[in-house]
């Protein structure tokens, strides 16, 4: 089975600046039939479900801010905020789908304001 | 308007059974692949079985011959059976749509149903 590992477990970042979180995926999601990383990270906030940020690990769902960007591919993957808001506050997850199939998530990284 | 509303949780002795409900709204459930995600208190997120638009189902180790998802397109719903409810299942349920325009990824979600195991 695929396992998903995140860094760091935690983060604090002041307002307007940058925060990034990484995703490491023990094998590749890069499906070479389409060239496509299935690979999406979604945000959480205090008792709400998870809400869809990326996907195709790169690629921002509708209504999403442009702050949110997500790269990498194959098995390291990045979750980039570059100004961080205060609604920005909450848990964030990395999740791949390969084949059988397997919806793996990440153990998230919570963030906070410095 | 687009939604997912699920229901059915509640409090149950180890051992038992449950069924859980996942109402959809704006979209047929039939024509695209549902799946159920759970979160234990204060840990992440699990994914637990899925049903693809061909009827197809799928289940994590965790939960494989103990739950069985199905649907009823009449009711446009998706239920998740729990049989042989253990403590560890102990969760909040979301029912998501796995986008299939989203790479499988799970665009829309329910607010969720809290299952507690306990005596």
């Amino acid at each position: 089975d695929i396992v998903m590992t995140q860094s760091p477990d935690s983060l604090a970042v002041s307002l307007g600046e940058r925060a990034t979180i990484n995703c490491k995926s023990s094998q590749s999601v890069l499906y070479s039939s389409n060239n496509k990383n299935y690979l999406a990270w979604y945000q959480q906030k205090p008792g709400q479900p998870p809400k869809l940020l990326i996907y195709w690990a790169s690629t921002r769902e509708s209504g999403v801010p442009e702050r949110f960007s997500g790269s990498g591919s194959g098995t390291d993957f990045t979750l980039t905020i570059t100004s961080l808001q205060a609604e920005d506050v909450a848990v964030y997850f990395c999740q791949q789908f390969f084949g059988t199939p397997s919806f793996t998530f990440g153990p998230g990284t919570k963030v906070d304001i410095k | 308007e687009v939604q997912l509303v699920e229901s059915g949780g509640g409090l149950i002795q180890p051992g038992g059974s449950l069924r859980l409900s996942c109402a959809a709204s704006g979209f047929t459930v039939s024509s695209n692949f549902m799946t159920w995600v759970r979160q234990a208190p204060g840990k992440g997120l699990e994914w637990v079985s899925v049903i693809y638009s061909g009827g197809s189902t799928y289940y994590a180790d965790s939960v494989k011959g103990r739950f069985t998802i199905s649907r009823d397109s009449s009711k446009n719903t998706v239920y998740l059976q729990m049989n042989s409810l253990r403590a560890e299942d102990t969760a909040v349920y979301y029912c998501a749509r796995t986008g299939l325009l989203t790479g499988y990824a799970f665009d829309i979600w329910g607010q969720g149903t809290m299952v507690t195991v306990s005596s």
